[in-house]
């Protein structure tokens, strides 16, 4: 059972805006930066958005993070094949004095 | 260029021990706190500790305190995770990653290692 919430997958067409949710608690989201996470297959994660909403260069600006309260969202525009991947959230947690994740989110591109 | 290179897969049997390594370069070793992060088999991810490598203060997760040990050579640049006796349930990829700051999570992780342990 992971600390953050995220739905187990999602979906889109080629095109399409996809969003993630990511849900959390005070002692981490409601209080810390949160950060995303796109893991190919077969491959390590990668960062793609840090501190609620900055993308590392590179990324391009079809990813964007936003974080409201104790939830935060993954959005996805223009969605693209090579954009099938697992999708994680993460954040600090200060009951835990380290990170939590949440349980990632498999995205299909139909 | 900035990054974090991880020793290769390694095939164990339960019981045995195990250290795996962590190198990390293009950037000061000695700065950053290096996290440890297991993946099980088509499963999500689980930090595991953290230590930073410029007096080697070291933090675990409860779930992880006494089963395993984070240490480091900072000589060397070099993080390391340590098994004293094996189990099959620690059958992961382990992956090291470099934390933006000490309440941040990751921003640079290494390519992971595969770890089998098997009778």
């Amino acid at each position: 059972q992971s600390v953050l919430t995220q739905p187990p997958s999602a979906s889109g067409t080629p095109g399409q805006r996809v969003t993630i949710s990511c849900s959390g608690s005070s002692s981490n989201i409601g209080s810390n930066y949160v950060y995303w996470y796109q893991q190919l297959p077969g491959t390590a994660p990668k960062l793609l958005i840090y501190r609620n909403d900055q993308r590392p260069s590179g990324v391009p600006d079809r990813f964007s993070g936003s974080k409201s309260g104790t939830s935060a969202s993954l959005a996805i525009s223009g969605l693209r094949s090579e954009d099938e991947a697992d999708y994680y959230c993460a954040a600090w947690d200060d009951s835990l004095s380290g990170p939590v994740f949440g349980g990632g989110a498999k995205l299909t591109v139909l | 260029e900035v990054q974090l290179v991880q020793s290769a897969a390694e095939m164990k049997k339960p019981g045995e021990s195990l250290k795996i390594s962590c190198k990390g370069s293009g950037y000061s070793f000695t700065s950053y706190w290096i996290g440890w992060v297991r993946q099980m088999p088509g499963k999500g991810l689980e930090w595991m500790g953290m230590i930073y490598p410029s007096d080697s203060d070291t933090r675990y997760s409860p779930s992880f305190e006494g089963q395993v040990l984070i240490s480091t050579d900072k000589s060397i640049s070099t993080a390391y995770l340590q098994w004293g006796s094996l189990r099959a349930s620690d059958t992961a990829i382990y992956y090291c990653a470099r934390h933006l700051g000490q309440r941040h999570t990751f921003d640079i992780w290494g390519q992971g290692t595969m770890v089998t342990v098997f009778s």
